[in-house]
C-alpha cells in the first residue's frame, strides 16, 4: 500500500502570512499533486510533478507556489495568505506513466483568519 | 461549469439494497476513475476503467463507461453501512490533470 503523509494536519494562518503545506511519499513515485478541496466540492488541481526539481501549474495555480525538492517531497506555498485559501489540502501521488492510480495523503485542514 | 459532475448530490438506501451513482463529462477522455472518500480520510480509488472499456467490476462494485453519451456509473450491491461515504467520478483528458466531480454523498442505513 502506497504510503503518503502531510503535515502538518491542520493549521490556522493569518491572512497575509506565510503557509508552507508539506508532502511525503516513501513509495518512489513519479508523479505528485496538490489539489484542495472546498465544502461540499470536489477536488481542483493546484500544482503537480512528474520529477524532482520541476513542477507544473495545475487549473487553480494562483496564489499557490509548489516545491519538489526530491522524489519523496513536494510542498505546497502560500506566500500571502489568503481568507478565500481556506479549504482542505490534498497531496497525492502516482507511479508513472502507465500507472493512473492516485494514492492521496489524508489532508491538510487550513484556516485563514 | 464542471468538466466532471455526479448527478446526484446525496442518496440515502437501507443496507442490503444495491445502489447506483450516476457520473456526467463534457471532455474526450483516456479513462475514468471512480474514488470513495470517507469523513475526515483522503480518497481512495475503488475502479479505473478505460475508454476502450464498457465494464470493470471490482468486489461489490461495478463501473460502466458510455463514451458516446460521455456517461459512466458506479453500481453498488449488498451495500453496507461502512460503504457510507462521498463517491467522486474523475477524469483524465490524456494528460494526467484529473478533474473531478463534485462527489455523492451515499448513506447507507442499517
Amino acid at each position: 500500500e502506497a504510503a503518503v503523509t502531510q503535515s502538518p494536519r491542520s493549521k490556522v494562518a493569518v491572512t497575509g502570512g506565510k503557509v508552507t503545506l508539506s508532502c511525503h511519499q516513501t513509495n518512489n513515485h513519479d508523479y505528485m499533486y496538490w489539489y484542495r478541496q472546498d465544502t461540499g466540492h470536489g477536488l481542483r488541481l493546484i500544482h503537480y510533478s512528474y520529477v524532482a526539481d520541476s513542477t507544473e501549474k495545475g487549473d487553480i495555480p494562483d496564489g499557490y507556489k509548489a516545491s519538489r525538492p526530491s522524489q519523496e517531497n513536494f510542498s505546497l506555498i502560500l506566500e500571502l495568505a489568503s481568507l478565500s485559501q481556506t479549504a482542505v489540502y490534498f497531496c497525492a501521488s502516482r507511479p508513472g506513466l502507465g500507472e493512473d492510480t492516485q494514492y492521496f495523503g489524508p489532508g491538510t485542514r487550513l484556516l485563514v483568519l | 461549469s464542471q468538466l466532471a459532475e455526479e448527478n446526484s448530490w446525496a442518496l440515502s438506501v437501507h443496507e442490503g439494497e444495491s445502489v447506483t451513482v450516476n457520473c456526467s463529462y463534457k471532455t474526450s477522455i483516456t479513462a475514468l476513475q471512480w474514488y470513495r472518500q470517507k469523513s475526515g480520510k483522503g480518497p481512495a480509488q475503488l475502479i479505473l476503467i478505460r475508454s476502450n472499456e464498457r465494464e470493470k467490476r471490482n468486489g461489490r462494485l461495478r463501473a460502466t463507461l458510455d463514451t458516446s453519451s460521455q456517461s459512466s456509473s458506479l453500481s453498488i450491491t449488498a451495500t453496507r453501512c461502512e460503504d457510507t461515504a462521498v463517491y467522486f467520478c474523475a477524469t483524465d483528458p490524456g494528460n494526467y490533470k484529473y478533474v473531478f466531480g463534485a462527489g455523492t454523498r451515499l448513506k447507507v442505513i442499517a
